[in-house]
């Protein structure tokens, strides 16, 4: 089955400097790669994804980019602000709607 | 819109009770998926139906877990008997087919 895998597990930036999270996965099925942002007591929720037809995706501040025949994809935060601080998963989605998580990534903003 | 709604938000109880938790999803959704969570295994898929019918339920860990969801607005997730290795982060989550899964807030379970 599919594997992710998330670096890093800790990530700390000042405000303003960006942020990058990095995932492989290996099933090379896999065509559907969702981000999610998880803050403290709540379900993670949607922030961007990416299908495997497109190698880059932007909205805002927030941009992912995904290479298939590395087989990795990364989220990119540009300007970072305090309340971007949380807990970032990656995923993967081999076929049907069965979702693989990566181990997740806290980031702290520092104001 | 509402999004998918899960009760209790925290529940505490002895190692041996019974546990149900539930979930609503997102009306339209016809995939409904039960997650746990914890600090040592992260995001688990347990089981996730399809128009009602469970499909793969591979993850769900023993014979202690079950679950159901006997109509497109209603799922339980069933303990029986609670220990205290289950005390996690229950999360439900719904979507349409190669869509996006939207979670609920997550049910916090503490088994004594």
């Amino acid at each position: 089955g599919e594997n992710v895998e998330q670096h890093p597990s800790t990530l700390s930036v000042q405000e303003g400097d960006s942020a990058v999270i990095k995932c492989t996965y290996s099933d090379s099925a896999s065509n559907y790669f969702p981000w999610y942002k998880q803050e403290l007591g709540k379900g993670p929720q949607l922030i961007i994804d990416i299908r495997s037809n497109v190698g880059e995706k932007k909205d805002q501040r927030i941009a992912v980019t995904l290479n298939k025949t590395a087989k990795h994809f990364s989220l990119h935060i540009t300007e970072t602000q305090p309340e971007d601080s949380a807990v970032y998963f990656c995923a993967a989605v081999d076929h049907g709607n069965d979702m693989r998580f990566g181990a997740g990534t806290r980031l702290t903003v520092k104001p | 819109d509402a999004g998918v709604i899960q009760s209790p938000r925290h529940e505490v109880t002895e190692m041996g009770q019974e546990v149900t938790l539930r979930c609503k999803p997102i009306s339209g959704h016809d995939y409904l998926f039960w997650y746990r969570q914890t600090m040592m295994r992260g995001l688990e898929l347990l089981i996730y139906f399809n128009n009602n019918v469970p499909i793969d339920d591979s993850g769900m860990p023993e014979d202690r877990f079950s679950a159901k969801m006997p109509n497109a607005s209603f799922s339980t997730l069933k303990i029986q008997p609670s220990e205290p290795r289950d005390s996690a982060v229950y999360f439900c989550a719904s979507s349409l087919v190669n869509q996006p899964q939207h979670f609920g807030d997550g049910t916090r379970l503490s088994i004594l």
